[in-house]
């Protein structure tokens, strides 16, 4: 089974510039997700789709950060403008659709694209 | 809130065991995770706990008691390719997975 694919693997760009990252999930996975994880921390979840809906967007800068999973497949995550603090490894991950109360959802990580900002 | 809560850093010998906790707080709870990552790598899953007790994978088991919002990683017969960081996870409710800050391994010879 292929895995998550995201790109670019690297960015670099100078603040106020914007930069847009890739990803496609495991085919039949429902959900997907885009984390944000700084060098030293724990990744910090940006929003969720499910199918092509969204289910949690509450830490996602909406100034800045766009996020889109038009055909509930692939997904674009957007920064414009970006910031200095943006700089991060940005993690896509799917699963497969949401579990009841006692399944685990089992996220499958791509291999993330490292965003520098100067 | 939410918030999870494990050490940031553990060290310990080859062939050791060695037990990373994770306390959490969250508004709604369904099952505690754990997740490894290498540096430079992605995270990938390791256990799922949603009952209280012992859940045993190889050499990793994983513990859960939901009364002590409380978990440990138990790591046993350590190895150097085990030197990685290690994130407790939680369902915050049907749909959220947090993560906590992440407990970073090393395995010394």
């Amino acid at each position: 089974e292929a895995g998550v694919a995201q790109s670019p693997r690297y960015k670099i760009i100078e603040k106020r510039q914007s930069v847009a990252f890739w990803c496609n999930p495991i085919s039949g996975h429902a959900t997907l997700y885009w984390y944000q994880q700084i060098l030293g921390q724990g990744p910090k979840l940006l929003i969720q789709f499910q199918n092509n809906g969204v289910v949690d967007d509450s830490q996602l800068p909406k100034d800045r950060f766009s996020a889109e999973r038009l055909k509930g497949v692939d997904s674009t995550l957007k920064i414009q403008p970006a910031k200095l603090e943006d700089s991060a490894m940005y993690l896509c991950a799917s699963s497969l659709a949401l579990a009841g109360a006692s399944g685990a959802n089992v996220l499958t990580f791509g291999a993330g694209s490292r965003l520098t900002v100067l | 809130g939410q918030s999870l809560e494990q050490p940031s850093e553990v060290t310990a010998v080859e062939g050791a065991i060695v037990q990373i906790n994770c306390t959490y707080q969250t508004s709604g709870f369904y099952g505690l995770s754990w997740y490894q990552q290498h540096d430079g790598g992605a995270p990938t899953f390791l256990s799922y706990n949603a009952l209280d007790g012992l859940e045993e994978t190889g050499r990793f088991s994983s513990f859960l008691s939901r009364s002590d919002s409380y978990g440990y990683l138990l790591l046993q017969e350590l190895q150097m390719k085990d030197s990685a960081s290690y994130f407790c996870a939680v369902r915050d409710g049907a749909v959220k997975t947090i993560f906590g800050a992440g407990t970073r391994l090393f395995v010394k010879a």
